[in-house]
């Protein structure tokens, strides 16, 4: 089945500090949602973006979905944007395919 | 505009026990799927349901059931409890399945422990 692989697992940063997480996916997918999970499990939407960019806020996503790898960009990085952060492809139409997730932990 | 809730928010339960989970879906939304958030991993798919029935199953044993009601909301059944059941339980809801623009909203969770 496809594999689903997110780098770094483990990120720490400074506050104000800039990030890149990724997102390499090993098959054609129909879709790829991020999502930022907070402490208490509660799995957030940021962004639905099986190719292209997007932006919202500090927040900045780019999917390639021909070189099958999205990118999901963090400026200006707050406390408040710790936690963990997943890739989501949707295969076959129907099947969802969750990466392991890159821990982020932003210090004042 | 109520995202999805989920039922109950957290459960206790032994080995050898049944539990049944519940979720209904975003207003709008006709897809319901299933997931099983082991701790410190990443979602595992479960099953979705569309139109009262199972549209595709992961990788899980037959302990694991669903339903669907003619509401759209959706019920998930574990039978036989076994210790590595304990999980954090999410449920997601989208339009239909297959469409252009498949978005999964999802619920805060139901956390099981099984003891």
């Amino acid at each position: 089945g496809i594999q689903v692989e997110q780098s770094p697992p483990d990120l720490i940063l400074q506050e104000g500090a800039n990030s890149t997480l990724r997102c390499n996916f090993s098959d054609s997918v129909n879709n790829l949602q991020w999502f930022h999970q907070n402490p208490w499990g509660q799995l957030i939407n940021l962004f639905y973006i099986p190719s292209g960019t997007k932006q919202n806020g500090r927040l900045s996503a780019t999917t390639v979905a021909t070189e099958r790898y999205s990118l999901l960009y963090i400026s200006s990085s707050q406390t408040t944007d710790s936690g963990v952060y997943f890739c989501a492809v949707e295969v076959g139409g129907f099947k969802t395919i969750f990466g392991a997730g890159t821990r982020l932990f932003v210090k004042a | 505009d109520a995202g999805v809730t989920q039922s109950p928010t957290h459960l206790i339960k032994t080995r050898g026990q049944q539990v049944t989970l519940r979720c209904s879906p975003k207003s709008g939304h006709d897809t319901v799927s299933w997931y099983q958030q082991a701790l410190g991993q990443g979602p595992q798919f479960i099953f979705q349901y569309y139109e009262e029935e199972e549209r595709q199953r992961g990788n899980f044993p037959d302990r694991f059931s669903g339903h669907q009601f003619p509401n759209y909301s959706s019920e998930l059944n574990v039978n036989a409890l076994l210790l590595g059941d304990s999980a954090l339980y999410l449920c997601a809801s989208s339009l239909k399945a297959g469409t252009s623009r498949n978005e999964q909203f999802f619920g805060p969770g139901t956390r099981l422990t099984v003891l």
